[in-house]
């Protein structure tokens, strides 16, 4: 089936430095990916809409100029968390269109001290 | 705007018994897809069963089944023979439009525990 893979798994940085996130569809092309984010014993929230070729569509409350997303290619978007602070550290998953729901990557936990 | 409500925080059962999950949502659309998903500790989000606004009987996935109340707008998830595995967050999960390429919406979950 359907695979979607993240990188990387953990992240541990300190504050005020930026950090990359990828979400690659493996054997599928996704012209659409979508960004969540998870608080400890939280449900998942969507942060952002990723599109291949445009801007991303943000979610209110999101600040797109901390939480940069680029959809570079079919298979690959990244998050970058830039200016990481404290309050950033979440576990972040990424997601694509599969059938019928989304395909999840195994997320990405980030820890900023 | 769509909005999924699990009621549940935390839910125990005996190994063996089939337990229930509530859900329900509210939307305005006449298409709409509703989701359950398991997350282990790992993180990880398992897709178990689906169900469609427009589909006439309810879905079964193995021991997973979706109770579909569409008038009642209610999505419960039946377990049955719980096994120690399945001890996890369940999220009931809906999409806009249930064909289409839209996000999910999830609830806020429910904490199962099963109980040797």
């Amino acid at each position: 089936g359907a695979v979607v893979s993240q990188h990387p798994s953990w992240v541990i940085c300190k504050s005020g430095t930026s950090v990359k996130i990828e979400c690659r569809s493996l054997d599928f092309q996704a012209t659409t990916m979508f960004w969540y984010r998870q608080f400890p014993k939280q449900s998942l929230m969507l942060m952002a809409t990723s599109n291949e070729g445009s801007k991303a569509t943000y979610e209110q409350g999101v600040e797109k100029d901390k939480f940069l997303i680029n959809h570079a290619s079919l298979t690959l978007s990244t998050l970058t968390v830039t200016s990481a602070h404290p309050e950033d550290s979440s576990f972040y998953i990424c997601s694509a269109r599969g059938t019928p729901g989304l395909y999840f990557g195994p997320g990405t936990r980030l820890l900023v001290l | 705007a769509q909005k999924i409500t699990q009621t549940q925080p935390g839910m125990f059962v005996q190994e063996k018994e089939a337990v229930t999950l509530d859900c329900t949502y509210d939307t305005s659309d006449p298409s709409y897809g509703l989701f359950w998903y398991k997350q282990p500790s790992s993180g990880e989000m398992i897709f178990l069963i689906y169900q469609g606004s427009y589909d006439q009987q309810n879905a079964t996935e193995g021991r997973y089944s979706l109770n579909f109340q569409k008038a009642r707008k209610s999505a419960n998830l039946v377990i049955s023979a719980s096994q120690l595995g399945d001890s996890a967050m369940y999220f009931c999960a809906m999409r806009r439009d249930a064909t289409g390429n839209t996000p999910l919406v999830f609830g806020k979950g429910t904490r199962l525990s099963v109980i040797a």
